[in-house]
């Protein structure tokens, strides 16, 4: 069975700081990875989604995220963050032959202005 | 936009009362999947459809039934509320087989 694992639950920064959200997921085979953010009230939007190629995706809104086959890890990044990035992350992984998402708790992420 | 919409958005309901939530989509998706979200359990996957009258328990499935009588709409049913059902309920429309997921705007369900 697959499942995800995101380690920050709640994090502040400073509006211009670097961002980076931990994600980690179980599983052998084959993964797709998906980032969705949730703004407060509202439903979930897919950001970024990793199917193959490249392991460096780019996303709306300046973010970004790494597949690390070796670490299992598919981080979230963006370089400079605004107080408009206030939101919930949530990272989520389906793999080959599986029709069904398996998402990780979420991350809530707070910008100070 | 998906094309997805969920009806009601809101709804309190009392204890032991059936509910019935509606998800609809305009794109003709063959996949369509009912999640809840709860604080610190993040989505959970309730039940699933894979076409017209194809569907699959989830995770979470105790307690809900779900049809499709058509391609564009997945029903969502508690057949007797408890409190334990509060919570917000999302439906998502899958592509690429199911492995790619787009959300509907969700229904706040508060069951007194």
């Amino acid at each position: 069975a697959q499942s995800v694992s995101q380690h920050n639950h709640h994090v502040i920064l400073s509006e211009a700081a670097s961002l980076e959200l931990g994600c980690n997921y179980s599983y052998g085979g084959t993964v797709n990875l998906f980032w969705y953010v949730q703004y407060p009230g509202q439903h979930l939007q897919l950001l970024l989604k990793y199917f193959s190629g490249d392991p460096l995706v780019k996303g709306i809104k300046g973010f970004e995220a790494e597949f690390i086959k070796s670490k299992f890890s598919f981080n979230l990044r963006k370089p400079s963050v605004q107080w408009s990035d206030t939101a919930e992350y949530f990272c989520a992984v389906s793999s080959f032959g599986n029709e069904k998402l398996t998402f990780g708790t979420g991350t809530r992420l707070t910008i100070i202005p | 936009d998906a094309g997805i919409t969920q009806s009601p958005r809101h709804k309190v309901t009392e204890t032991g009362t059936p509910v019935t939530l509606r998800c609809h989509q305009t794109e003709n998706h063959r996949y369509m999947y009912w999640y809840r979200q709860d604080p610190g359990h993040g989505l959970r996957l309730i039940h699933y459809s894979y076409g017209v009258k194809d569907t699959d328990k989830g995770e979470v499935s105790d307690g809900y039934s779900v049809s499709r009588s058509k391609t564009e709409d997945f029903l969502l049913t508690l057949e007797s509320a408890t409190s334990s059902q509060t919570s917000v309920y999302f439906c998502a429309i899958g592509i690429r087989e199911g492995y790619e997921q787009y959300f509907g705007p969700g229904t706040r369900l508060t069951v007194t």
